[in-house]
């Protein structure tokens, strides 16, 4: 399809394992952007690319969460060493640019569903 | 540091009527505001956005309001339908920050 295509869509780990995410975003979205949402909360900003530059690593929660962008397509978020309070949906969006404004929407993927046990 | 808020966590409303969804934004700076609408097991999809230079926009069934001086939004969704049974998101940013600021949602139930 040519929406944004998460995977996997549910993913069931144990306590302090490592787990990798995966976005590809639209294609010719220069701009990438992964969010969560934990249970009962709103959607909280994790980290965006906007094509060359040096991504905003701004929301990352802790040292055990990185990301990486190959060029202006695929994106990786990595969990190391899961933590019960990990557990959430993880959403990927992209757009044209980076940031929302009239004409330039951001469109999400239908997310990874995380759960730390 | 919850800069988006939206203090009701569910609104029930009848078909037909009103629904009035509200949000509130503590940073001055936020310039750009948006509704993002959530069926479970999807992404947020996009619904409607205000620039701060307006207080109103509409598009068909739905309505955003700015109140710049009461840091206010709210969205208007006329008649309801049962369709839009669903998480309404506010969210919020400014030129050149490059990302949204969202609130917690509000569910919304539209009954027959």
């Amino acid at each position: 399809g040519a929406g944004v295509s998460q995977s996997p869509s549910n993913k069931v780990t144990e306590k302090g394992k490592d787990v990798e995410l995966r976005c590809d975003p639209i294609s010719g979205h220069t701009a990438l952007y992964w969010y969560r949402q934990r249970l009962g909360q709103g959607l909280e900003f994790l980290i965006y690319f906007q094509g060359n530059s040096a991504p905003d690593k701004s929301g990352l929660p802790s040292d055990r969460f990185s990301a990486e962008r190959t060029g202006e397509s695929v994106s990786t978020l990595t969990i190391q060493r899961t933590q019960q309070e990990d557990s959430a949906v993880y959403l990927c969006a992209s757009s044209l640019v980076s940031g929302q404004s009239s004409g330039n929407t951001i469109y999400f993927g239908e997310g990874s569903w995380l759960t730390v046990v | 540091d919850q800069q988006v808020k939206q203090n009701s966590p569910s609104l029930s409303v009848q078909e037909g009527r009103i629904s009035i969804l509200n949000c509130d934004y503590t940073n001055s700076m936020f310039d750009y505001f948006l509704w993002y609408k959530k069926y479970p097991a999807e992404g947020p999809t996009f619904l409607i956005s205000i620039s701060s230079i307006k207080d109103k926009n509409e598009d068909g069934r739905f309505t955003v309001f700015l109140n710049k001086s009461a840091k206010h939004l709210s969205l208007h969704i006329v008649p309801s339908q049962p369709g839009d049974s669903a998480v309404y998101f506010c969210a919020a940013t400014f030129s050149g920050w490059g990302k949204l600021q969202f609130g917690a949602g509000t569910q919304v139930v539209v009954t027959p």
